[in-house]
């Protein structure tokens, strides 16, 4: 079954700390996945996508296959980066996108 | 440029009655997309038109339905109403759906709640 995992609801880190947000998928295809972020009181909104291979916010992800995860890392935290983040899986059919249940990152000055 | 519009953005509704939920795409997208998002179970996926047509449905029952218009805008429809339908239904659109295509952008959402 094509499943999600984001394993932690909330995250705690300093100001300048490292993060890391888990996320693990279950898929017996090739998945296309991506990170979504949402500030308070903002509209969802794509972070980045394993395709690109970008650092967005200095935020970057990379899709291991053999340990089926996609973890999210900045190597120095923001205050500004405190929001719920989303991992999201496209299925090969490429019509329908399944979510993890988020993590909530909070970023203590 | 216009984001993703939805419509209402607040509706209170009693068990047993049906809704129907608006969502207006950015203009030229025509992938549409609908989420339901609970504190329970996250967003979960329902539906996903393109072209006036359902490509993909998630695991919701038949009360759930949708369609999608020429001009791309989509609604839902929920009959029947249950306690459990209390939700945040968000919609998201895209230029180009699918593997490979453009990223989808997000409405704020229309709050549902069934009382």
């Amino acid at each position: 079954a094509q499943r999600v995992t984001q394993p932690e609801k909330l995250l705690s880190v300093f100001k300048g700390a490292p993060v890391e947000l888990k996320c693990n998928y279950s898929y017996s295809g090739s998945p296309e996945l991506f990170w979504y972020v949402q500030y308070s009181r903002q509209r969802l909104q794509l972070l980045l996508r394993h395709i690109s291979r970008e650092s967005i916010k200095g935020f970057t992800a990379d899709l291991n296959k053999g340990e089926t995860s996609f973890h999210l890392k900045k190597p120095f935290a923001q205050e500004e980066d405190s929001a719920m983040y989303y991992c999201a899986l496209m299925d090969t059919g490429g019509f329908k996108t399944i979510f993890g249940a988020g993590t909530r990152l909070f970023v203590k000055a | 440029k216009a984001g993703v519009t939805q419509t209402p953005r607040y509706l209170i509704k009693t068990r047993g009655q049906q809704v129907t939920l608006s969502c207006s795409p950015i203009s030229g997208h025509r992938s549409v997309s609908w989420y339901q998002q609970t504190p329970g179970q996250g967003l979960q996926f329902l539906f996903e038109y393109f072209s006036e047509t359902q490509r993909n449905k998630g695991n919701f029952p038949g009360r759930f339905s949708g369609r999608q218009f020429s001009n791309s805008r989509s609604e839902m429809n929920v009959s029947t109403l249950e306690l459990g339908d209390s939700a945040l239904y968000l919609c998201a659109s895209s230029l180009a759906p699918g593997r490979g295509g453009t990223e989808a952008f997000f409405g704020q959402g229309t709050r549902l709640t069934v009382v």
